[in-house]
């Protein structure tokens, strides 16, 4: 089962954008991590946001996190067409470390 | 810096046959992870291994086996392929930290069962 569910499934916008993109998940949690995955490739780890934070910063990257609400959010601020990829949130509920992944957002930004 | 390193890349099997999909990580992490990837499903863990001689059960266990050969290497065996394990199968890594789990992935590998 599922842990995390990521809304919307997809999500189109032009270049200069800003994306959003929603992760619920069910359980309590240690930390809440955000994965990309281009076409063809592996996921690579984009941030990671403890229990205890509200929000996070990356580059163009802001999460943030409500656990009261069990639901955190991912925004990319100013898309490029490199952007164009896969969003996982994966939640690590404290069963030793294990992930478990959400089914992904879909972005296609386009030029 | 090569990561995680998944072979092969592609690989079609007839229904029964078997094969072992190999991994290594050169990263020194004690953790390895075998995960499949359907459509519309997100990643489902398969089996995992905490550290060196160690293996565990994930989320969708049946059918596979794994070895964790030594630090490196953790290697995931199909016995009788079936057409429900048509699927892209990623293997990852990542430190023994509970605290902090960042998972490192290789490529994958895309399986077909006819």
């Amino acid at each position: 089962s599922q842990q995390g569910e990521e809304d919307p499934q997809a999500l189109s916008i032009q270049e200069g954008e800003n994306a959003t993109m929603n992760c619920s998940y069910k359980t309590s949690i240690n930390n809440l991590q955000w994965y990309r995955q281009n076409s063809g490739r592996g996921l690579v780890h984009l941030i990671l946001i403890r229990s205890n934070e509200r929000e996070k910063h990356s580059g163009r990257l802001r999460v943030t996190l409500d656990t009261s609400k069990k639901s955190s959010s991912l925004l990319i601020t100013a898309s490029r067409a490199a952007d164009t990829a896969s969003y996982f949130c994966a939640t690590d509920a404290g069963s030793w470390g294990k992930l478990q992944f959400g089914a992904g957002t879909q972005v296609v930004v386009t030029p | 810096n090569a990561g995680v390193t998944q072979t092969p890349k592609f690989q079609v099997l007839k229904t029964g046959q078997s094969m072992t999909l190999q991994c290594a990580q050169d990263m020194n992490h004690n953790s390895m992870y075998w995960y499949r990837q359907d459509p519309g499903m997100g990643l489902r863990l398969i089996y995992y291994s905490a550290s060196e001689g160690t293996t565990d059960k994930g989320e969708v266990p049946n059918g596979y086996n794994v070895s964790r050969l030594n630090k490196r290497e953790f290697s995931l065996r199909l016995e009788s392929a079936a057409p429900s394990q048509t699927s892209v199968y990623f293997c990852a890594s990542s430190e023994s930290d509970i605290a902090k789990n960042i998972q490192y992935f290789g490529a994958g590998t895309r399986l077909s069962v006819l």
